[in-house]
Formats: structure tokens, C-alpha cells, sequence
């Protein structure tokens, strides 16, 4: 069965921390993998986006990893900001025929303390 | 441009009424993808559509539960005979393109039906 976990459900910070969030997926024959942002009574931004064929992606403070043999992506957030305060999700995209048919995991909630 | 339009943004049904969720996808999409998030659940795919037709239903519940994407006018999914289990925030998503490596899918903010 394809699934996506991200590990913790949730983080709170003080303002300025590096971090690190986690998203683990069974079956590596993956066709990409997104990271959005939610914020509450908003709907989903995608933030970065890697093709199965790439190795990471960068926009600004966030940069995203993919390692396709151990099933695992990270989304590392340079100096965070209380602006960063959301849930993260990550999202795998299994269809080969280019469909956006993803399955999330059930998120993170970050909050970054001023 | 306007991004994906939700509405409503909120509704409330009593068990056994239908609810109605209207969808516009960004101007120039015509891929249409709805999504379910339960309380407590990520989000679970539900239908993907292109104008007139409904490429997959996977996700879709076997009763109750449609959809559709027409000529013209907005998607809908519609929920016949609601439950309290339907109760969810409903996520519709658009993109230009399929079969596109690194296509990103834009969504809308989501309607809250909430079953009393």
C-alpha cells in the first residue's frame, strides 16, 4: 500500500531555529513529490516540487531533499520566522501517467515563537 | 488571476439534504481534482476530472457521492442524503496540464460542510 507519514504531528520553536521536517513514503517508484504549506480556513500552497529524477529543490530559505532507496524527504527551513507557522504537508505522486492522483501524509504543525 | 474558487465556503446540511460544492479552476485549467480532508486525516483523493468526463473516480465513495466537470460552468460534487460522517473540508485542485513531470496543482480554500 502507498502511504506517506510525516514524524511529528507537531514543533513549536523559538524564532530563528534551523529545521528539519521529515516525510517517509513506501514504494520508491515514485513520479514526484511536493511540500505545501496550510494555513487555518486556507487552502494548500505548493512550496517546492521534486521530479523523481532530481535530488533536491531550493526557494529561498526552504530547500527539499529526496532519497527515492530509503523512502524519505526533508523540507529544511533556514532561520524561521513566526511567519513560517503552518502545517507542512507532503504529497507523493505515484501515477506514472501524469495524473496529480497524490496521496498526503497528515501534516506538521509548526509554530515558530517570537 | 483568480485563482481556484471555492464556494460556499461554508455549509451546513441536516442528515439526509444534499450539498452541493461548486468549483472554478484557474483560469486556462482544465484538470480538476477533488480532495477530502476528515478531521484529524490527511487528505484523501477523491475524483479527477477533465471538461465532460470523469478520468478517475477511485477515491469516490460507492454511494451517495458524484461528480462532474461540464462544457461549461463549474465542477460540482455533489453529496446526496449527507451524513454526519460527511461532515469534512472539501479541497478542489487544478492544473494546465497532465503527463507533466514537475506540473504543479493549485488548489482552493476549501468548503466546510458541517452535517447537523
Amino acid at each position: 500500500k502507498q502511504e506517506v507519514t510525516q514524524i511529528p504531528a507537531a514543533l513549536s520553536v523559538p524564532e530563528g531555529e534551523n529545521l528539519v521536517l521529515n516525510c517517509s513514503f513506501t514504494d520508491s517508484a515514485i513520479y514526484n513529490l511536493q511540500w505545501f504549506r496550510q494555513d487555518p480556513g486556507k487552502g494548500l500552497t505548493s512550496l517546492l516540487l521534486i521530479q523523481s529524477s532530481q535530488r533536491e529543490q531550493t526557494s529561498g530559505r526552504l530547500n527539499a531533499s529526496l532519497d527515492k532507496s530509503s523512502g524519505r524527504s526533508t523540507l529544511y527551513i533556514a532561520a524561521s520566522q513566526p511567519g513560517d507557522s503552518a502545517t507542512y504537508l507532503c504529497a507523493v505522486n505515484w501515477d506514472k501517467g501524469g495524473s496529480e492522483k497524490l496521496v498526503f501524509g497528515k501534516g506538521m504543525k509548526l509554530t515558530v515563537n517570537p | 488571476n483568480a485563482g481556484v474558487m471555492q464556494n460556499p465556503r461554508h455549509l451546513v446540511r441536516r442528515r439526509g439534504q444534499e450539498a452541493r460544492l461548486r468549483c472554478s479552476p484557474m483560469k486556462g485549467h482544465s484538470h480538476v481534482y477533488w480532495y477530502r480532508q476528515l478531521p484529524e486525516e490527511g487528505l484523501k483523493f477523491m475524483v479527477y476530472l477533465q471538461k465532460e468526463n470523469i478520468i478517475d473516480e477511485s477515491g469516490m465513495p460507492k454511494e451517495r457521492f458524484s461528480a462532474e466537470f461540464p462544457k461549461e460552468g463549474p465542477s460540482i460534487l455533489r453529496i446526496q442524503q449527507v451524513v454526519r460522517g460527511d461532515s469534512a473540508a472539501y479541497f478542489c485542485a487544478s492544473s494546465l496540464r497532465r503527463g507533466i513531470v514537475n506540473e504543479k496543482l493549485f488548489f482552493g480554500s476549501g468548503t466546510q460542510l458541517s452535517v447537523l
